[in-house]
């Protein structure tokens, strides 16, 4: 079956602009998971969804971050007002379950902002 | 941070021999998992090992836990040039966190 998608797959945008990032999981999975990662570094995480309850935004940076989930389906992250320091890979992931789950990543959005 | 490090950053070997990658981390666990990446992109999950393992096995895989000393190995035995990724621990913290803690990665290359 189909895995994660993710578009773009690149995304250049100019400091200040806003960028909407997509994440498609995999159908039937109700978790889902935002990280950020900067170039030669781990993941970093952002915010977790799962079913209908409230999303775990503990990671997310700043106010300029958010994300929304529709249902157990597709999720966006929103950056607003990007800055030179966003640039990095942002990868997503689904998975059955909570975190005691496999979880299947994406192949990320590399975000540059110039 | 509450990140784990992995040592060593990088590791360059020959085509057959053996690679491992160690992996500390701060706090206790329900469990770690190893995940595979590849250019930089998305990561495949390798094994999951539980706080009351002590080792696991998946094919030419074989990953240790001392939970005593905050720590985890990975060996990939008889290596090949396409296991070049690099690898990172992850850990599912017992705080309730939502999320796993990565560790920094490990640059494996595999010289044919």
């Amino acid at each position: 079956g189909a895995g994660v998608s993710q578009s773009p797959s690149n995304k250049v945008t100019e400091k200040g602009k806003d960028v909407e990032l997509r994440c498609d999981p995999i159908s039937g999975h109700t978790a889902l998971y935002w990280y950020r990662q900067r170039l030669g570094q781990g993941l970093e995480f952002l915010i977790y969804f799962q079913g209908n309850s409230a999303p775990d935004k503990s990671g997310l940076p700043s106010d300029r971050f958010s994300a929304e989930r529709t249902g157990e389906s597709v999720s966006t992250l929103t950056i607003q007002r990007t800055q030179q320091e966003d640039s990095a890979v942002y990868l997503c992931a689904s998975s059955l379950g909570d975190i005691s789950y496999e979880q299947y990543f994406g192949p990320g959005t590399r975000l540059t902002v110039t | 941070s509450q990140q784990g490090e992995e040592d060593p950053q990088a590791l360059s070997i020959q085509e057959g021999e053996n690679a491992t990658m160690n992996c500390s981390y701060k706090t206790s666990i329900n469990n770690l998992q190893w995940y595979r990446q590849n250019s930089g992109r998305g990561l495949v999950h390798l094994i999951l090992i539980r706080s009351n393992e002590r080792e696991k096995h998946s094919g030419r895989l074989r990953v240790t836990l001392d939970t005593s000393k905050k720590s985890s190995s990975l060996l990939i035995t008889a290596s090949r040039a396409a296991d070049t990724a690099s690898y990172f621990c992850a850990a599912q913290h017992q705080t309730g966190a939502n999320n796993l803690f990565f560790g920094t990665g490990t640059r494996l290359t595999v010289i044919p």
